[in-house]
């Protein structure tokens, strides 16, 4: 099983360009997360979703959207990008509601840089 | 604002000593979980703990988490090169509308020197 998996593992965006970061579990999850890493910072939560067809804001949401396209994928959209966007972004999934939370499986992260 | 605080920020020990982080929330959780992360690499998954008092082993690394339920601690007997990283943990709320969320702290980051 491949886990988690985002895509792409790195990024060199100039400001005001957008994008998108792509994740997608294959472990049937129903929870899945988009953090941001910064120095010092620990994992901050951009968005989550608690399952299918919902999301909800985390600790930084602003200048990012997400959608959960299906059970498997999550993505997060960059829509101008800024330099304060500048991070290690990580996707992570876990069981949800249904089957307990317990343990997060992590993505191997997207080093983002905005110039 | 934070709301699982995290101490020490970094730590720096020479090879065979010990090592301590702690964390504590503002509010009583259900549970709390540990994460290492390697450096330049992901968080990945200790332990979880549930239960109010729990201690739990894993060689030589120690997990507690408190009667109240809103502190833990991690605690690394006789430190090896092989222990370095950041660890972090992250708590969960009992039920409501933050159901799911883990609350991460900062992280400690080991160094460990021969």
């Amino acid at each position: 099983n491949a886990g988690v998996t985002q895509t792409p593992k790195f990024q060199v965006l100039k400001t005001g360009q957008s994008m998108t970061l792509q994740c997608a579990q294959d472990m049937n999850h129903n929870s899945m997360y988009w953090y941001r890493q910064d120095p010092g910072m620990g994992l901050r939560l951009i968005y989550y979703s608690a399952s299918e067809g919902t999301t909800d804001k985390g600790e930084v949401p602003n200048g990012y959207n997400v959608s959960r396209l299906n059970k498997r994928e999550f993505s997060l959209r960059l829509e101008s990008a800024a330099p304060s966007q500048t991070s290690v972004y990580f996707c992570a999934s876990r069981p949800g509601r249904d089957r307990g939370y317990t343990e997060a499986f992590f993505g191997q992260g997207t080093r983002l840089t905005v110039v | 604002g934070q709301q699982v605080m995290q101490i020490p920020q970094y730590q720096h020990v020479q090879e065979g000593e010990d090592f301590t982080t702690y964390c504590n929330s503002s509010t009583t959780l259900s549970n709390i979980q540990w994460y290492k992360q390697r450096p330049g690499g992901h968080p990945v998954f200790l332990i979880q703990l549930v239960k109010s008092g729990e201690v739990k082993k894993q060689k030589r690394l120690t997990f507690q988490f408190g009667e109240a339920k809103k502190n833990s601690s991690l605690h690394i007997t006789a430190t090896q090169t092989t222990d370095v990283g950041t660890y972090f943990c992250a708590g969960q709320r009992p039920g409501g509308s933050t159901l799911g969320r883990l609350y991460f702290g900062r992280g400690t980051q080991l160094t460990v020197w021969p």
